[in-house]
């Protein structure tokens, strides 16, 4: 079957560097996204990559490992609107999005 | 970035009801739109993949008869849930993906429906 696994909460302090992890087992892949999202609002594209390696976006990071099916999101310098849930997901063979539960973030002063 | 635009932001409906959502890509033609439903605190579940000039496939335990899905054009999807229950009320959310690449896809703002 498929799968997308990433941890449901974590918890860092503002300024400092949060990693948020997401394994992956799907049928075909054609990249993986990271999405931002809200309490009550639809998820914002963040990142996509298809190629190994990392890919820096301001104080947003991605990076995929396509032969450990593993990519992690990095933020750095957080700020206290970074709080919000990340979501990961892989399009498969089909070009579907086969999306993780998400990761809810929380940012202490 | 490509914006897809989703209307209403809320309804809110009568028990027994139908209510249309539309999704509509703004600058892009979207050949594919896909309907996510989400319950608080959890991820996206998809719901169907809605297919210019097609009908829609949906996914196992979404009932076709109950979310009509129409994609009549490539700018525009619906989906219309038919006689309403309390426990249809969520949130609905469409997205459509770039035809050239299938490198990103873009959100409407999403729909709050609540069935009272």
């Amino acid at each position: 079957g498929q799968n997308i696994d990433q941890p449901t909460e974590m918890t860092a302090t503002e300024g400092a560097i949060v990693q948020i992890n997401c394994t992956y087992q799907t049928s075909g892949f054609n990249g993986l996204f990271w999405y931002q999202q809200h309490a009550g609002e639809a998820p914002t594209f963040l990142s996509y990559n298809v190629l190994d390696g990392l890919e820096e976006k301001g104080r947003f990071s991605s990076f995929l490992s396509r032969s450990k099916g593993y990519s992690y999101l990095l933020l750095k310098e957080l700020q206290m609107k970074d709080s919000a849930s990340y979501l990961c997901a892989v399009m498969d063979s089909n070009y579907q999005l086969i999306w993780g539960a998400g990761t809810k973030l929380i940012i202490k002063p | 970035g490509a914006v897809v635009s989703q209307h209403p932001s809320r309804v809110i409906c009568k028990s027994g009801t139908s209510v249309k959502i539309e999704c509509r890509s703004l600058d892009f033609q979207a050949t594919t739109m896909f309907w996510y439903r989400q319950f608080p605190k959890q991820s996206l579940m998809l719901m169907a993949t809605s297919n210019e000039g097609s009908k829609a496939t949906y996914e196992q335990g979404v009932e076709k008869d109950k979310f009509l899905i129409n994609h009549a054009s490539l700018t525009l999807s619906t989906l219309t849930v038919t006689s309403a229950h309390p426990e249809d009320s969520s949130f609905y959310i469409c997205s459509a993906v770039t035809p050239a690449t299938h490198t990103e896809a873009f959100f409407g703002q999403g729909t709050r429906l609540t069935v009272v």
